[in-house]
């Protein structure tokens, strides 16, 4: 079955720098992959959408980028906030089954 | 603004006894889903509705049902709850023909004692 890895770890940065979030892929490479956030307590809200055939998405300071050869997907914060700290949940299309990564808990100190 | 709403944030209930757990949005989507979400794993899918009165199971349907009467609604049950459903429980919305861009809601966090 198709797994969706994210660092277990918190990844902790300074304000004003650039986050950086890992997503891994297993076997066979998703339709997309879509990128979202959730803070504690609350449900996931949808940030970003990446489709198979595309190398890179923007949205305002935010990056994804879809590597089918080291399947991979990179999530890119620029300019981080300390409004950002939360948990990004990656997750993968295969036809009309979602995949959903564990998360990466991401803190943004001033 | 458009939004997925459940019926509460929290819940205490007994082993044995039966739940039910709301959702309703108010986006006019023909797809709704009922997830479950334990720490350490990602969102697991319990039961899926792309129509009213159309149902189809999820990765772990196993203790629960769902009921769909009206399209803005979908109902998650747990017919006799065991201390293993003790979790957080997402509900979420998509537009016709597209799982993607999923519209989640609040959650609400189930203890069975």
């Amino acid at each position: 079955s198709q797994k969706i890895e994210q660092n277990s770890e918190a990844l902790n940065i300074q304000e004003g720098k650039t986050a950086t979030l890992t997503c891994n892929y297993t076997n066979y490479s998703p339709a997309y992959l879509q990128w979202y956030r959730q803070d504690p307590g609350r449900g996931p809200v949808f940030l970003l959408l990446i489709r198979e055939n595309e190398k890179e998405k923007r949205k305002e300071r935010l990056k994804v980028t879809f590597d089918t050869t080291l399947k991979q997907s990179l999530f890119h914060i620029t300019a981080s906030q300390p409004a950002d700290s939360a948990t990004y949940l990656c997750v993968a299309t295969y036809g009309n089954k979602l995949v959903f990564g564990a998360g990466t808990i991401l803190r943004v100190k001033s | 603004d458009v939004k997925v709403t459940q019926s509460s944030r929290y819940l205490v209930k007994r082993t044995g006894e039966k739940v039910f757990l709301e959702c309703v949005q108010d986006m006019d989507h023909e797809n709704m889903f009922w997830y479950r979400q334990d720490p350490g794993l990602g969102l697991r899918l319990i039961y899926f509705s792309y129509d009213v009165k159309m149902k189809e199971k999820g990765d772990i349907p196993e203790g629960y049902s769902v009921s769909r009467e009206k399209k803005e609604r979908f109902s998650l049950i747990l017919e006799s709850a065991s201390t293993n459903q003790t979790s957080m429980y997402l509900c979420a919305s998509s537009p016709q023909g597209s799982y993607n861009e999923q519209f989640f809601g609040p959650g609400t966090r189930l203890t069975v004692l």
